[in-house]
């Protein structure tokens, strides 16, 4: 099953722009993170955030989670031709056996 | 860091044959091994979850009898998926957890392998 969407689920932009992408999820989470996937390809882990944090940051990437209104969002600063992919937020527990659940997914076209 | 090795990473079959999916932890032992397909422009959906040295937990809607998993020890996990036909075509990816705890990550996965039945 999957928690929830993913908006927008597809977003295209010029390269420099800045892109968000919105996650919601349903149940209450241990943390979540956000993984891009080349089409074709496999996933690259991009930032964890857990459900104690609001803010994190990692060179171009922000995210934010607010467990409130279960949502949390992902944005790409100064955005490149490179970083054209799918991008996925995927919610995590604590015990072994807990899969992670996936959103639908954003799929991001910067256009040079 | 941990490294979670598949193959292959795409294969072409004849309809009605199978295909085996091998998932290795290079690194550290992995208790539990999830199984994801993805179909074009669509997400990861859980298929199975399967514990080292125990029955796979399969996802509603998944055939167990037609995607056979084996955990058999606890850094490998293989995928066969049976009598293979085009609806079958997919992406098929795998994710570890180590088990001394959680890694930085929480979650390995593998390349995945790009399924094609003809």
């Amino acid at each position: 099953s999957q928690q929830g969407e993913e908006d927008p689920q597809a977003l295209s932009i010029q390269e420099g722009e800045n892109a968000t992408m919105n996650c919601s999820y349903k149940t209450s989470i241990n943390n979540l993170q956000w993984y891009r996937q080349n089409s074709g390809r496999g996933l690259v882990h991009l930032i964890l955030i857990r459900s104690n944090e609001r803010e994190k940051h990692s060179g171009r990437l922000r995210v934010t989670l607010d467990t409130s209104k279960k949502s949390s969002s992902l944005l790409i600063t100064a955005s490149r031709a490179a970083d054209t992919a799918s991008y996925f937020c995927a919610t995590g527990e604590n015990s072994g056996n807990t899969p992670l659940v996936f959103g639908k997914g954003t799929r991001l076209s910067v256009i040079a | 860091g941990a490294v979670v090795s598949q193959h292959p990473s795409w294969v072409i079959c004849k309809s009605g044959t199978s295909v085996k999916i091998e998932c290795r932890s290079l690194d550290f032992q992995a208790t539990t091994m999830f199984w994801y397909r993805q179909f074009p422009k669509q997400s990861l959906m859980l298929m199975a979850t399967s514990n080292e040295g125990s029955k796979a937990t399969y996802e509603q809607g998944v055939e167990k009898d037609k995607f056979l998993i084996n955990h058999a020890s606890l850094t490998l996990s293989t995928l066969t998926v049976t009598s293979a036909h085009p609806e079958d075509s997919s992406f098929y990816i795998c994710s570890a957890r180590e088990r001394q705890g959680i890694t930085t990550y929480g979650y390995t996965f593998g390349s995945g392998t790009r399924l094609t039945v003809v």
